[in-house]
């Protein structure tokens, strides 16, 4: 158990929907990370909060929005929605001290 | 810009080989972290090891290792005596080490390990 709570784990939606993706981060890490992993593909970059401030951003689309609340846990909008979206989404918060991510389980995308 | 590149998509080995990841990476900034992450085929990402820009000593836990030059900007990683349960994806990742810590990752290799 990594200690990141992703929440749904699995989600399935039609195109042109929106969806929201949550992410709690370990107790005491301030950044989370968004990462979208479509099928035998590798981890794509999305976007980087650190305190509830926007970081680094990546290859996120412009229907795509990410945001980090006071309490540090963090939720992914997706809107509409297209087939090529399906992909698992992880989540990550950073230890502070030494950088490595801690993952979470992951939320499966799947738009019909 | 940063860069990793994991050149090997897919390697097949019998078990009790060796086997070389290979992870070159690509970065402006003198200090940085290496990272190698393990993907099962459960699906969750497991953190490996990390190594900083400064830190060139090659490092050894059980079966596996890690060879780090700068001079040919690359992060190697080797599993000796490979065993069944190694089959995952292996990510190779890097992150600045100021600022943001933005981490980008390799594409990824795939090993799979036959009894």
């Amino acid at each position: 158990d990594s200690g990141v709570t992703q929440t749904p784990k699995h989600l399935i939606t039609a195109t042109g929907q929106r969806v929201t993706l949550r992410c709690s981060p370990r107790s005491g890490d301030l950044s989370v990370y968004w990462y979208q992993q479509s099928l035998d593909q590798g981890l794509q970059f999305l976007i980087q909060y650190y305190n509830g401030e926007e970081r680094a951003k990546g290859n996120i689309l412009e229907r795509f929005s990410a945001q980090q609340f006071p309490d540090l846990h963090s939720e992914l909008n997706l809107s509409s929605l297209e087939l090529g979206d399906s992909a698992l989404y992880f989540c990550a918060s950073r230890h502070g001290g030494t950088g490595e991510l801690f993952f979470g389980e992951g939320s499966r995308l799947t738009v019909l | 810009a940063q860069k990793v590149t994991q050149a090997q998509t897919e390697i097949s080995v019998v078990e009790k080989e060796d086997v070389t990841l290979d992870c070159v990476y690509e970065t402006r900034d003198t200090t940085y972290y290496l990272f190698w992450y393990k993907q099962p085929p459960s699906g969750e990402l497991v953190f490996l090891i990390r190594r900083n820009s400064f830190d060139e000593q090659n490092e050894i836990s059980g079966r596996y290792s890690w060879n780090f030059q700068k001079s040919t900007s690359s992060f190697n990683f080797t599993i000796t005596a490979s065993q069944v349960v190694d089959s995952a994806v292996y990510f190779c990742a890097l992150s600045d080490a100021t600022g943001g810590f933005k981490t980008i990752f390799g594409a990824g290799t795939r090993l799979f390990v036959k009894a």
